[in-house]
């Protein structure tokens, strides 16, 4: 499975914006990028994907890299409820691994009041 | 519209004993997954159904850990018997199909094992 870098904690302030970086350099061209978050005891939750452009939702925003070797997923204003831990995943979309999400161990967030 | 289900939310007991997770996914969604998340780590895949059938079952430990999906809609993970190891929370998460972007994920069982 291709692989993520992550740094392993990040510090925000709160109503600040947060750059979460991702690099996967070894990303082949079936291969979507994934965020998931996970709240303190409680199970990952979907935060956005993409392929190739930049995407955004009601929950944040990704920015990919031109070359696909990096991508960034942006908060635009962090609330205390954004205090998680945030995954990066590649996820092949042709069917090999059977689709299955492979995580790291993610960047934990912290926002400070 | 109802979450993924999963019970009990805690288990505590002793090594070679054995423990039963339980997981009802949310309604119509036919693809369904444990993962086992040790602390400090990443939720790692342990099997995943597609309706009844298993998809992937290569990181499920055999000698020990079992699963079923029999009428394609909950499921239930076995351990027997428990090794401290498997200390660990047990994660269930469900989506549309196996090729369907977006999976969710269940609150999980907190196995602690003395």
């Amino acid at each position: 499975d291709a692989k993520t870098t992550q740094p392993n904690s990040m510090e925000s302030n709160e109503e600040e914006p947060v750059h979460l970086p991702c690099n996967h350099s070894t990303i082949s061209g079936t291969d979507y990028i994934h965020w998931y978050r996970q709240l303190p005891s409680q199970g990952p939750e979907y935060v956005i994907h993409g392929l190739t452009s930049n995407v955004n939702n009601r929950m944040a925003s990704l920015a990919i890299a031109e070359d696909r070797k990096s991508s960034t997923l942006i908060l635009h204003r962090a609330t205390l409820r954004d205090a998680a831990v945030y995954y990066c995943i590649l996820r092949d979309a042709s069917g090999g691994s059977n689709y299955k999400l492979t995580f790291g161990k993610g960047t934990l967030l912290t926002v400070n009041p | 519209e109802a979450g993924v289900a999963q019970s009990p939310r805690y288990k505590i007991i002793e090594k070679r004993q054995s423990v039963a997770f339980w997981c009802n996914p949310i309604s119509g969604h036919a693809t369904l997954y444990w993962y086992q998340q040790i602390l400090g780590q990443g939720p790692k895949l342990l099997i995943q159904f597609q309706n009844n059938g298993v998809v992937d079952d290569s990181q499920l430990p055999k000698d020990r850990f079992s699963a079923e999906r029999l009428k394609g809609v909950d499921s239930t993970l076995k351990i027997q018997p428990a090794k401290l190891e498997d200390s660990a929370v047990y994660l269930c998460a469900s989506s549309l199909s196996f090729s369907t972007d977006t999976q969710y994920f269940g609150p999980g069982t907190r196995l602690t094992v003395l």
